[in-house]
């Protein structure tokens, strides 16, 4: 069966610094992969998403990915965290009829 | 186009009412998600529906719950009777469904449900 694991519950990143979001899968095809942001009071929206092609992936607010094949991964990055940043983050992979598993979320706490 | 639509947005109730939470999918999305968010227990799926009909309901708690998509433009998500621990944040979300294909899910702004 198909999981996602996230391994850092809180992460603390000063303003300015870059972020490195760990996520792992387990799934016995190709994967596709999603990340998703949720700020407070919202629902998740997507970040960036990973298909095929180019295992590194661009998405909104300046964040991208990296899928490791061999290491069963898709970190998510940032090279200069905003203060707006601060949300919780969730990684999830794809599996029939679009159904997502998603993993427990990571929360960012940006530090002034 | 407007998103996934839920309503109400807030709903407080005392323990024993029933509780029917709605949702609009995005048009042209098949498949369709409920969810439930707590502290305690994170981002749970509760069941979907795929062209309309159930898939997988594993994820509803109790025969409390219960939802229905009586069509591709409206779902709704009945909890009867209501009991103060099935506060949370309901999301509904859509997508296109189609097996062994990566569409993302759209989501809604939630349902923030308080039972007292």
């Amino acid at each position: 069966a198909q999981s996602v694991t996230q391994p850092d519950i809180h992460i603390t990143v000063s303003e300015g610094a870059s972020l490195e979001l760990r996520c792992n899968y387990s799934y016995g095809a190709t994967p596709y992969l999603f990340w998703y942001v949720q700020s407070p009071g919202q629902g998740l929206q997507l970040l960036l998403k990973y298909f095929s092609g180019d295992t590194l992936v661009q998405g909104i607010k300046g964040f991208e990915a990296e899928f490791k094949r061999s290491q069963s991964s898709f970190n998510l990055r940032k090279p200069s965290v905003h203060w707006s940043d601060a949300a919780e983050y969730f990684c999830a992979v794809n599996t029939n009829a679009g159904k997502s598993t998603f993993g427990d979320g990571t929360t960012l706490t940006v530090k002034p | 186009d407007a998103g996934v639509i839920q309503s109400p947005r807030h709903e407080v109730t005392e323990m024993g009412q029933e509780v029917t939470l709605r949702c609009k999918p995005i048009s042209g999305h098949n498949s369709l998600f409920w969810y439930r968010q707590t502290m305690m227990r994170g981002l749970e799926l509760l069941i979907y529906f795929n062209n309309n009909v159930p898939i997988d309901d594993s994820g509803m708690p109790e025969d409390r719950f219960s939802a229905k998509m009586p069509n591709a433009s409206f779902s709704t998500l009945k909890i009867q009777p209501s009991e103060p621990r099935d506060s949370a944040v309901y999301f509904c979300a859509s997508t296109f469904g189609v097996s062994g294909a990566g569409y993302e899910q759209y989501f809604g702004p939630g349902t923030r449900l308080t039972v007292t």
